[in-house]
């Protein structure tokens, strides 16, 4: 079945660098959405992708969806510590089921 | 406009006894979807419904698990009998149907069985 995967699983940062999440599939995504969730929290939807080589951007946050949808990125220029927690990336099945991958978890060093 | 709500947040129980979630989605969100989600992993659905009607419940283990959305606007989870292995946070979204918007989540319960 449709699976994403993400890379990496932790990822430790000082704050004012920059932090990069990477998803990836071997099958053609539909979409891409991604989801933040904060330490003891619950997922917060964060944005959706469609088209093929897609970027859209979010203060400092930057998505991309690769040109054959196969892949996509999260990319947060100058981290700050409020940018602590899991990103998930997800996809929607052909049956219209939200796979999510196994997150990225960022900490960020004040 | 008020998120998801869920209750109870928290919940211990022995293994073997009967549990039960609820949920309530966002007003006007046809879909809704419960999720567990084990520590260090993302969340994996359980079901999925359209206005009242289950339309993936593909995930859920019947043989103890068990969701009704009677009214087509909340829902109620259960489990009988809870297994150690049901420890996790259970989640429901909401999203309105179509629209591509992404799921809002609720705060969801954390259920440990000891």
């Amino acid at each position: 079945g449709q699976q994403v995967m993400q890379i990496p699983q932790y990822q430790h940062v000082q704050e004012g660098e920059d932090f990069t999440t990477y998803c990836n599939s071997s099958t053609t995504l539909s979409n891409i959405q991604w989801y933040k969730q904060r330490p003891g929290g619950h997922p917060v939807f964060l944005i959706q992708l469609v088209k093929s080589g897609e970027v859209k951007k979010q203060k400092r946050l930057t998505f991309q969806f690769g040109e054959a949808k196969k892949n996509s990125s999260l990319h947060i220029t100058a981290t700050q510590t409020t940018d602590v927690g899991t990103y998930f990336c997800a996809s929607s099945s052909n049956t219209g089921k939200l796979i999510f991958g196994q997150g990225t978890t960022l900490q960020v060093k004040p | 406009e008020a998120g998801v709500v869920q209750s109870p947040r928290y919940k211990i129980i022995e293994k073997k006894q009967p549990v039960a979630f609820w949920c309530n989605p966002i007003s006007g969100h046809n879909t809704l979807y419960w999720y567990r989600q084990n520590l260090g992993q993302g969340p994996e659905l359980l079901i999925r419904y359209e206005n009242e009607e289950a339309v993936d419940d593909s995930q859920l283990p019947k043989d103890r698990f068990s969701a009704e959305r009677l009214k087509g606007v909340d829902s109620t989870l259960k489990i009988q009998p809870a297994e150690l292995g049901d420890s996790a946070v259970y989640l429901c979204a909401s999203s309105p149907t179509g629209t591509g918007l992404g799921q809002y989540f609720g705060p969801g319960t954390r259920l440990t069985v000891t």
